[in-house]
C-alpha cells in the first residue's frame, strides 16, 4: 500500500522568501510522485511530476521538487514566494495500482504575506 | 485548453435523499475517476472507470454509490441515500491512458453538504 505524509497543514512565508513544502511517501514499488495545487474555487492543477527520468523536477510557476529515495521524500520548493502562490498544495503518489489511482497527502495551505 | 468540468459547484441535500454529481471529462480521455475530500482530511480515491465498467474501487465506495457514463460524454456519481458523513468535496478526474506516470486532470469539484 502507498501513503503520503505532508508535514504542516499550514505554511506561512513572506513575499520573496523561500517556499518549502514537505512530502514524504511510502511505497512498495518504484513510485511516481506528483504535486498538485488548488487555488480558491478551482480544481486540482498539476504543478510537476516525478517519473524516474530525473530526480530534480521543474514545474510551472517556478516550483521544483527533488526526489530523494534514501529519504523517501519529494519536497516542493520555490526560491522566492509571490502573493499569487497562496493556495493549497497536495502531494500524491501512484504506481501500485493497475489503474494508477492517486494516493494523496492531506494538503498544505501556503499563506504568503506582503 | 481542454478541461474537466463538474456540475453543480455546490449541492445541499437532505439526509436520505439521492444526489447525482456530474462530470464531463476531457473528450479523448478513456480513464475516469472520482475522489472526495472531507473537510480537513485527505483527498481519497473512490472509484475508477474504464470501458464502461468499474475498474477499481475503494472501501468507501459501498452499495450506496454508483457511477455511469450514460451518454458517452458525461460521467456521473450517484449517492443513493445520503448520510451526514457524505458531506465532502467530490472531484472528478480523467486520464488519457492508464500509465502511472500520466497526469490526471481534475475538475474544480462539487461541494456536497448533507443536512
Amino acid at each position: 500500500a502507498q501513503s503520503v505524509t505532508q508535514l504542516g497543514s499550514h505554511v506561512s512565508v513572506s513575499e520573496g522568501a523561500l517556499v518549502l513544502l514537505r512530502c514524504n511517501y511510502s511505497s512498495s514499488v518504484p513510485p511516481y510522485l506528483f504535486w498538485y495545487v488548488q487555488y480558491p474555487n478551482q480544481g486540482l492543477q498539476l504543478l510537476l511530476k516525478y517519473t524516474s527520468a530525473a530526480t530534480l523536477v521543474k514545474g510551472i510557476n517556478g516550483f521544483e521538487a527533488e526526489f530523494k529515495k534514501s529519504e523517501t521524500s519529494f519536497h516542493l520548493t520555490k526560491p522566492s514566494a509571490h502573493m499569487s502562490d497562496a493556495a493549497e498544495y497536495f502531494c500524491a503518489v501512484s504506481g501500485d495500482s493497475g489503474y494508477s489511482t492517486l494516493t494523496f497527502g492531506k494538503g498544505t495551505m501556503l499563506l504568503v504575506s506582503p | 485548453e481542454p478541461e474537466v468540468t463538474q456540475t453543480p459547484s455546490h449541492q445541499v441535500t437532505q439526509m436520505g435523499q439521492e444526489v447525482i454529481l456530474r462530470c464531463v471529462p476531457i473528450s479523448n480521455h478513456l480513464y475516469f475517476y472520482w475522489y472526495r475530500q472531507i473537510l480537513g482530511q485527505k483527498v481519497e480515491f473512490l472509484v475508477s472507470f474504464y470501458n464502461n465498467e468499474i475498474s477499481e474501487k475503494s472501501e468507501i465506495f459501498d452499495d450506496q454509490f454508483s457511477v455511469e457514463r450514460p451518454d458517452g460524454s458525461n460521467f456521473t456519481l450517484k449517492i443513493r441515500s445520503t448520510k451526514l458523513e457524505d458531506s465532502a468535496m467530490y472531484f472528478c478526474a480523467s486520464r488519457g491512458n492508464r500509465g502511472a506516470n500520466t497526469e490526471a486532470f481534475f475538475g474544480q469539484g462539487t461541494r456536497l453538504t448533507v443536512v
